[in-house]
């Protein structure tokens, strides 16, 4: 089983739908939950990142914790174009020797004008 | 501010050529690391560095070998190139090797083994 479990997609919606990505985990140490976002050919750029449950709120973006399910989502509202882009989360745990990073596979969501 | 930068942007090597692909940051970030991005595997860490002079193994070291001489710059020697390491290499910095500030990511190598 991976420590990370993405739905790879793709996703297709409507400009101006919600939008919800969503990751499942495994180890219960992870302690701190981001997510990341890919356009084409460009490296990951670091959207929102969150310490334990609960929920967290960026303009458009609300990323949602829950330990107890071990389940993480990240919500888009009024969705844009711009944001067509695969969407990674990760999750990380302290190590002695720092912090080990854990990523999902990304979903790819495609906004339709 | 450049952030991290990666050289060069796309590469085709031989099976068995050698080659060091570049990372340097400006941001003084403690902690470096290197990942490969694959088709439905997403990033695996190759190997990792929590400063100057330490470097350690991620998750697929094999072929690969790092150093880190200084804060800013943390190569990626790829040995004897196999078709195996055709990928998409992303170098990755972030402040603390110890709180998590988040990563902060180059723009990738493209690398192609024929």
């Amino acid at each position: 089983q991976k420590e990370v479990e993405q739905d790879p997609g793709p996703l297709s919606v409507p400009e101006g739908a919600i939008v919800s990505l969503n990751c499942t985990y495994s180890n219960s140490a992870f302690q701190y939950f981001m997510w990341y976002r890919q356009y084409s050919r460009k490296g990951p750029e670091l959207l929102m990142y969150t310490y334990s449950s609960g929920n967290k709120e960026d303009g458009r973006f609300t990323a949602q914790v829950d330990k107890s399910s071990k389940y993480i989502s990240l919500f888009i509202r009024d969705s844009q174009p711009s944001d067509s882009a695969t969407y990674l989360c990760a999750m990380s745990v302290r190590l002695d020797t720092g912090n080990q990073f854990y990523f999902g596979t990304g979903t790819s969501l495609t906004v339709i004008p | 501010n450049a952030g991290v930068t990666q050289t060069p942007k796309f590469q085709v090597l031989k099976t068995g050529q050698s080659m060091t692909l570049q990372c340097a940051q400006d941001m003084n970030h403690e902690y470096m690391s290197w990942y490969r991005q694959d088709p439905g595997m997403g990033l695996r860490l190759i190997h990792y560095s929590v400063g100057a002079g330490i470097t350690d193994q991620g998750e697929v070291p094999n072929g690969y070998n790092v150093s880190r001489s200084t804060t800013e710059d943390f190569p990626l020697r790829l040995l004897s190139a196999a078709p195996s390491q055709t990928s998409v290499y992303f170098c990755a910095s972030s402040y603390g090797a110890r709180d998590n500030y988040g990563y902060t990511f180059g723009s990738g190598t493209r690398l192609t083994v024929v």
